[in-house]
């Protein structure tokens, strides 16, 4: 089992919609969870992140993060083509002192004009 | 602006040179890290360092050197010894010792091999 996992799309929807993301990871003791846009060619960019149970929204954007189910999803809102990238999940886990941040393998997001 | 500077941008590399690519923070961040990107694939830890002076193997260390005299730079060399050095390098920086503060990462060094 990959310590992070995310379906690797791509994930189609019509501009306007809501495009929902999602990832799960096999730490239990994970405590911080990160999501990162990445453009084609370009460096990842942190857009969310999120620590505790529920939901974190900013603007269009909302986390959702389930511990007991080691499931976080990111959840996009009116999609605009501009929103068009891989979405990188990422989880930090503590390993022998050291803050170790896995990134799942992305998901490609295409939103269709 | 505070950021992480990552030079040169696109790189060549001749059979069985070293080559260096740079990374530089001004953000006070005590960590730095290394990773590979490979088309269509996640980040791969290459080495990673919490405090200067100090640094730590990642998943893929492999046939890569690095060497942090001073807290904003963290240069990584790809030696001849990395068969397959074609990847997009990226480096991050984070606040080091706490969990919940994400990494930051540079523009990125595409590395080719001539």
């Amino acid at each position: 089992q990959k310590e992070v996992e995310q379906n690797s799309g791509p994930l189609s929807v019509p501009e306007g919609a809501i495009a929902s993301l999602n990832c799960t990871y096999s730490d239990r003791g994970s405590q911080s969870f990160f999501w990162y846009r990445q453009y084609s060619g370009k460096s990842p960019e942190l857009i969310m992140s999120i620590y505790s149970n529920g939901d974190k929204e900013d603007g269009r954007f909302t986390a959702q993060l389930n511990k007991a189910s080691q499931y976080v999803s990111l959840l996009i809102r009116d999609s605009q083509p501009s929103d068009s990238a891989t979405y990188l999940c990422a989880v930090n886990m503590r390993r022998r002192g050291y803050q170790k941040v896995t990134f799942g393998t992305g998901t490609k997001l295409q939103v269709i004009p | 602006d505070g950021g992480i500077t990552q030079s040169p941008k696109y790189l060549f590399r001749k059979e069985g040179q070293n080559v260096t690519l740079s990374c530089e923070q001004n953000l006070n961040h005590d960590a730095m890290y290394w990773y590979r990107q490979d088309p269509g694939q996640g980040l791969r830890l290459i080495y990673y360092s919490q405090i200067v002076n100090d640094f730590q193997k990642g998943d893929i260390a492999e046939g890569y050197s690095v060497s942090r005299e001073k807290k904003e730079s963290f240069p990584l060399t790809v030696t001849s010894a990395q068969k397959n050095p074609t990847a997009f390098y990226l480096c991050a920086s984070s606040i080091a010792g706490r969990s919940n503060q994400p990494q930051h990462f540079g523009d990125g060094t595409r590395l080719s091999i001539l």
